[in-house]
């Protein structure tokens, strides 16, 4: 079975200081796509960044980026510049290879980030 | 372009009731993904639905139900209502097919409250 690790229940990070949330996975399929995701108390889950396995660059969006290091099945969360808008909970998520193939979502228990002033 | 809407964004409901939660995906997408979110458990897989097949399917019990429609819009359903199911209910859509490659984008999810 496929899982997701997130070690830092919670982060503090000054205005316009960059910060790493980290992820780390375990599967034994070649082939698996990673997401992160931002929740504000509101609870919608917006999306921030994807990698497939089989992505030879690290993906980036803005001022996320994604430290892939496929060998130590990590997935760090970059985010540079942090702002005061960014402080909400963080998940990392697998998407798991399943014989009907589709999306099937593995999440960690995610980070809640503070941005402070 | 629209995103993902869910509907009703609050309900409350009583113990033995029916709920019906309805998810629209964004335009073109044809697979529509369900999730439960509660405080102790985290994020759980409920079911995917796929071109109006159910695709994948996660260890809930039966009370839990789903469909998909011929334009994708996707409702889940949950019977005899406990206690447990006080939960935030969230939906995702993703272009993918087969491959299962490709962005999942969420919808601002459903909270429900069971008394």
């Amino acid at each position: 079975a496929q899982k997701i690790t997130q070690t830092q229940p919670g982060m503090f990070v000054q205005e316009k200081e960059a910060v790493t949330l980290d992820c780390t996975y375990d599967t034994s399929d070649p082939s698996y796509g990673l997401f992160w995701y931002k929740q504000p108390s509101s609870g919608e889950m917006i999306f921030l960044i994807y990698q497939g396995s089989y992505d030879q660059q690290n993906a980036t969006e803005g001022r996320y980026s994604l430290n892939f290091q496929k060998a130590r099945k990590s997935a760090n969360l970059v985010i540079s510049a942090s702002q005061l808008g960014d402080s909400a909970m963080y998940f990392c998520a697998m998407r798991e290879v399943t014989t009907g193939g589709g999306n099937k979502l593995t999440f960690g228990t995610g980070t809640q980030l503070k941005v402070e002033l | 372009k629209a995103g993902v809407t869910q509907t009703p964004r609050y309900l409350i409901k009583t113990r033995g009731q029916q709920v019906t939660l309805s998810c629209s995906p964004i335009s073109g997408h044809r697979s529509v993904s369900w999730y439960q979110q509660t405080p102790g458990q985290g994020l759980q897989f409920l079911f995917e639905y796929f071109s109006e097949t159910q695709r994948n399917k996660g260890n809930f019990p039966g009370r839990f139900s789903g469909r998909q429609f011929s334009n994708s819009r996707s409702e889940m359903n949950v019977s005899t209502l406990e206690l447990g199911d006080s939960a935030l209910y969230l939906c995702a859509s993703s272009f993918s097919g087969t491959s299962g490659t490709g962005e999942l984008f969420f919808g601002e999810g459903s909270r429900l409250t069971v008394l």
